[in-house]
């Protein structure tokens, strides 16, 4: 069973729209958790961490984590073109935060 | 701040050749890690380092792949022979324990074409 679970879209939303992206983790003492944005051929860069249940906010970007049911989800509002790209969920755990990426998610925005 | 360097950005060698990726982290960074990504798929982790010691390196082919940190700073991963399967992109991140977690920065990565 894999530990990070991303359905591999691809996503396809058009501009102005929520784009939901879902991941569920495995591991129940997994503690923290991140969304990483990928663009081809780039390198991950860090948007979200969230370390705690319920909702966190950071401008067009909301995480939502719920331990219980081993669910974290990103919600991006008013979607662009440029925010076409992979979004990868990771989660660590363990005292030296083992970490686990995904497969990643790929999100199309629709001009 | 200067981010995560790594180079070579890009490496082509046969197989069976060897090769070595080097990556200087975030000052002030005490985990580094080197992670595999090929095409499609999400970064593997191959080693993380705290600070000089390996805290996982469970995913690392031990028979061919080497890594190591000098100092606490600078880390080299080296792949000798080299198979066709190592072809991918290779990254090295570094982070500086935040609230809870690690969050993680990445360098441009290091693009190996095995032929």
């Amino acid at each position: 069973q894999k530990e990070v679970e991303q359905n591999s879209g691809p996503l396809s939303v058009p501009e102005g729209a929520i784009a939901s992206l879902n991941c569920t983790y495995s591991d129940r003492v997994s503690q923290s958790f991140f969304w990483y944005r990928q663009y081809s051929g780039k390198s991950p860069e860090l948007i979200m961490s969230i370390y705690s249940n319920g909702d966190k906010e950071d401008g067009r970007f909301t995480a939502q984590l719920n331990k219980a049911s081993q669910y974290v989800s990103l919600l991006i509002r008013d979607s662009q073109p440029s925010d076409s790209a992979t979004y990868l969920c990771a989660s660590t755990l363990g005292g030296y935060q083992k970490v686990t990426f995904g497969t990643g998610t790929k999100l199309q925005v629709i001009p | 701040e200067a981010g995560v360097a790594q180079s070579p950005r890009y490496k082509i060698i046969e197989k069976r050749q060897s090769v070595a990726f080097w990556c200087n982290p975030i000052s002030g960074h005490a985990t580094l890690y080197w992670y595999q990504q090929i095409l499609g798929q999400g970064p593997k982790l191959l080693i993380q380092f705290q600070n000089n010691g390996v805290v996982d390196d469970s995913q690392l082919p031990k028979d061919r792949f080497s890594a190591e940190r000098l100092k606490g700073v600078d880390s080299t991963l080296k792949i000798q022979p080299a198979k066709l399967e190592d072809s991918a992109v290779y990254l090295c991140a570094s982070s500086l324990r935040g609230r809870g977690g690690y969050e993680q920065y990445f360098g441009p990565g290091t693009r190996l074409t095995v032929t």
